[in-house]
């Protein structure tokens, strides 16, 4: 069964930071990995895949790595700003199109 | 339509009850899955759809839980004699090869 892990569950920074959000995962037979990011009371919106033959997915000041065999993903984001302020989830796909989420990082973006 | 909807955006239900949740996924998606997101949670996988059959039910957590998509398109999820640890958002996704794109949910009470 996948799990999935995010570090930290939680992260206050100012404005203009660049900062670094993980995820690890139990069972590197995926194909792909999403990052999704979700505002409060609301869905959730994706922001990237990564195929599993892919090593990284750039848009905008979102960067996101994957490394397969260690299980591991990184969201990094540049220049930090108060709107990025969410909860960022990852989810790897395992068969059948089946998405399993971490518990998610909730970050702040102080002005 | 233009996105994923779900009816109603919020339910408040006494103990024991029955419920009914609707999702409208995107027009011309022949795949949808439910997900149930408990407060401080990621998504869990419920149930995945491919046109009218549930290809993958095997994340209900009990009988108490149906989901029907009978002309392949608007999807029920159906709760029997519900309890108070079924209070959570129920997330609908609408598939693509790309991404999966969630309604808002559905925040289901159970008093």
């Amino acid at each position: 069964k996948q799990e999935v892990t995010q570090i930290p569950a939680a992260l206050s920074v100012p404005e203009g930071e660049n900062l670094v959000l993980n995820c690890s995962f139990t069972d590197s037979a995926i194909y792909n990995l999403q990052w999704f990011r979700q505002d409060p009371g609301k869905g959730l919106t994706s922001l990237l895949l990564i195929q599993s033959s892919q090593r990284e997915q750039t848009s905008g000041r979102l960067n996101a790595s994957l490394d397969k065999s260690s299980g591991r993903s990184t969201l990094y984001i540049a220049a930090s700003q108060p709107g990025d302020s969410a909860t960022y989830l990852c989810a790897p796909e395992t068969s059948g199109s089946r998405l399993t989420f971490g518990e998610g990082t909730q970050l702040t973006v102080n002005p | 339509g233009a996105g994923v909807s779900q009816t109603p955006s919020n339910k408040v239900t006494e103990k024991g009850k029955y419920v009914e949740l609707r999702c409208d996924p995107i027009s011309g998606h022949t795949a949808l899955y439910w997900y149930r997101q408990s407060l401080g949670q990621g998504p869990e996988f419920l149930i995945y759809f491919q046109g009218t059959g549930a290809a993958d039910d095997s994340g209900l957590p009990n009988d108490r839980f149906f989901a029907v998509r009978p002309e392949g398109s608007v999807s029920t999820l159906k709760i029997q004699r519900t309890e108070r640890g079924d209070s959570a958002v129920y997330l609908c996704a609408s598939p693509t090869p790309e991404t999966q794109y969630f309604g808002p949910g559905t925040r289901l009470l159970v008093l």
